[in-house]
């Protein structure tokens, strides 16, 4: 596609319940990451994947949170048991590469009550 | 120490004057930097990007790099309105780009 897609633009959880936020990149890009962003924050590195490979996941903040992109594309961040401190809009970026330019989604701006 | 240090509280600046904005990093062996600008409410876009020492332009924007200090600066000339915004700094290393808190910019007409 033209640009990074992310669904959904907004999700409200439930304190515990599981969530599943989608992200397709930019067709070509090799390289996609998953950010999180707290309020009046900057984007924080959560975990990385080329192509199918999740070469970096030590930026997740707990075994609650899962991602994997099975056939190189799409990827998918699953969180579980959500608690309220997950509660940040989550940016998907993709790229060329680890270390180019990423460009980004519009995120997710998960709610947990 | 964070990775990337954007300090500096909320600018204001006039319609028309220079906005300055800084950023420090602590991997010596990073190559590639990025300034992003980021609405409110929006996500990041990408405004400039520098890999060697010296400045780079490109039209109102000019990007500083000094590797030595570990410093990059971005320089919005003629503010506009349009230009308010918060300011990210972004850094790579490691596999990924490392990103600032982010300056707040405010063009006041």
């Amino acid at each position: 596609g033209a640009g990074v897609s992310q669904s959904p633009r907004y999700k409200v959880a439930k304190r515990g319940q599981d969530v599943a936020l989608r992200c397709d990149p930019i067709s070509g890009h090799v390289s996609l990451f998953w950010y999180q962003q707290a309020l009046g924050q900057g984007p924080e590195f959560l975990t990385y994947f080329q192509n199918e490979a999740q070469l970096d996941k030590s930026g997740l903040p707990s075994d609650r949170f899962f991602a994997e992109r099975p056939e190189g594309s799409v990827s998918t961040l699953k969180i579980q048991r959500t608690q309220q401190e997950d509660s940040a809009v989550y940016l998907c970026a993709s790229s060329f590469g680890p270390n180019e330019k990423l460009f980004f989604g519009s995120g997710t701006q998960l709610s947990v009550l | 120490q964070k990775e990337v240090e954007q300090n500096s509280g909320p600018l204001s600046v006039p319609e028309g004057a220079i906005a300055s904005l800084n950023c420090t990093y602590s991997d010596r062996g990073s190559q590639s930097f990025f300034w992003y600008r980021q609405y409110s409410g929006k996500s990041p876009e990408l405004i400039m990007s520098i890999y060697s020492n010296g400045d780079k332009e490109d039209g109102r924007f000019t990007a500083q790099l000094n590797k030595a200090s570990q410093y990059v600066s971005l320089l919005i000339r003629d503010s506009q309105p349009s230009d308010s915004a918060t300011y990210l700094c972004a850094v790579s290393g490691n596999n990924r780009l490392a990103f600032g808190k982010g300056n707040q910019v405010v063009v006041i007409p």
